[in-house]
């Protein structure tokens, strides 16, 4: 299984500002993907992340707003842009199984955004 | 749409008794997976459980999958209060590889 990292673990930010967020994956991994979870609420996926590709946007997400970095196999960065409240969420980070397969998803901790 | 869906939303149990969620699902899948969040965390993946197998055991965990009606179960038997989570299933869209789409949860507490 891949050990994933995320920083920041939580930031409260103003509106107009923007934040990145940094994924670390402990081995090279194929896919990386960036979801939302709202309060309460499930994940829902902004984006997947291929190294040396754009990456691609779900529906209702797009570059502008979320722009995202693949450098390498083992590190990822979102950045949420001109942040609003309603960007206030848990942003997660998952990268496929690696060398174990691709078929199971492992997860970072999160990163709890607080817009005010 | 895909989406999983888990039912119940909620549910509340005593410490020592079995809990029972659902997922169901809308398109073919490859490969159905279980994962526990607790409170304000990161995602714990549980189990994954192939479209040509029918059961799987992990522990206290039991996962089934009846692809004719397009649903799974999770089963966690003699819960405990560290069980209290929120339990989510993922299913991806019947390609190897692609991104996996959430059901919208079920938050357990086990009360001691």
């Amino acid at each position: 299984s891949a050990v994933i990292s995320q920083k920041p673990s939580r930031d409260i930010c103003q509106r107009g500002t923007s934040l990145t967020i940094q994924c670390q994956v402990d081995s090279q991994v194929t896919m990386m993907f960036w979801y939302r979870q709202q309060p309460g609420q499930s994940l829902t996926l902004i984006a997947t992340a291929n190294q040396g590709s754009e990456a691609t946007y779900e529906s209702g997400f797009v570059i502008d707003k979320f722009p995202i970095s693949r450098p390498n196999l083992t590190f990822s960065t979102l950045t949420v842009s001109n942040m609003s409240p309603e960007d206030s969420s848990i942003y997660l980070c998952s990268a496929d199984g690696g060398a174990s397969g691709i078929y199971e998803q492992y997860f970072g901790p999160g990163t709890r955004l607080t817009v005010t | 749409s895909q989406q999983g869906e888990e039912d119940p939303q909620a549910l509340s149990i005593q410490e020592g008794e079995n809990a029972t969620m659902n997922c169901s699902y809308k398109t073919s899948i490859n490969n159905l997976q279980w994962y526990r969040q607790n409170s304000g965390r990161g995602l714990v993946h549980l189990i994954l459980i192939r479209s040509n197998e029918r059961e799987k055991h992990s522990g206290r965990l039991r996962v089934t999958l009846d692809t004719s009606k397009k649903s799974s179960s999770l089963l966690i038997t003699a819960s405990r209060a560290a069980d209290t989570a929120s339990y989510f299933c993922a299913t991806d869209g019947g390609n190897y590889g692609q991104n996996f789409v959430f059901g919208p949860g079920t938050r357990l507490s086990v009360l001691p």
